[in-house]
């Protein structure tokens, strides 16, 4: 069930460290953000979702960060786990019909 | 809750015959989400319905694409004839008032 790009960016961790995914997304109105996770043969699962409004978000293990003046979203996961091992995917909304406009994906490599 | 269900969950078929991706959003959900997934172009809207009407077709490939939802409940996605550059992964997600999708786990379609 690949579901990679062509040129996927890679990160590769160690078990137990933290995780740190960043995205660029593309238009400054955007006012809705979210995080998913694809594992192999899988759906995008959502993970962690953020409003224009905020700067940051926690969830379970989770954090997300945006920085509206550079455009620029990140994913922080805490002590990794090889269950974390996926690609993600930062979607952005642009608040006119619902759509969701997804990035490229970054695959996340968790080594025991 | 059984989540966003999708049929089938392969698909193998020869070039020109007809191709019919079911898809059953969660129950509640008023919008529907068709995308496709390759490696190349990773993931990509097809089209959209809000309340069972389409919204934005402008995804879809060419006249060979169409898609249907008779009603809430039920929606699918239509290839005819098919072609070896149709082969990918076809995503249906649904949302309810909210932003966020829930993606079902895909059809994995091989036109040989």
């Amino acid at each position: 069930g690949e579901s990679v790009g062509l040129h996927l960016p890679t990160l590769s961790v160690q078990e137990g460290d933290n995780s740190i995914i960043n995205c660029a997304y593309s238009n400054s109105a955007s006012d809705y953000f979210i995080w998913y996770k694809q594992e192999s043969g899988k759906g995008p699962q959502f993970i962690i979702d953020i409003r224009s409004n905020m700067d940051k978000r926690q969830g379970q293990r989770v954090t997300v960060l945006l920085n509206k003046t550079v455009k620029h979203l990140s994913l922080q996961i805490a002590a990794t786990q090889p269950g974390d091992s996926a690609v993600y995917f930062c979607a952005e909304d642009l608040g006119s019909q619902g759509n969701l406009i997804f990035g490229k994906g970054t695959k996340l490599s968790v080594k025991p | 809750d059984a989540g966003v269900i999708q049929s089938p969950r392969h698909e193998v078929t020869e070039m020109g015959q007809e191709v019919t991706l079911r898809c059953k959003p969660i129950s509640g959900h008023n919008s529907l989400f068709w995308y496709r997934q390759t490696m190349m172009r990773g993931l990509e809207l097809l089209i959209y319905f809000n309340n069972n009407v389409p919204i934005d077709d402008s995804g879809m490939p060419e006249d060979r694409f169409s898609a249907k939802m008779p009603n809430a409940s039920f929606s699918t996605l239509k290839i005819q004839p098919s072609e070896p550059r149709d082969s990918a992964v076809y995503f249906c997600a649904s949302r309810d008032i909210g932003f966020t999708q829930y993606f079902g786990p895909g059809t994995r379609l091989t036109v040989l």
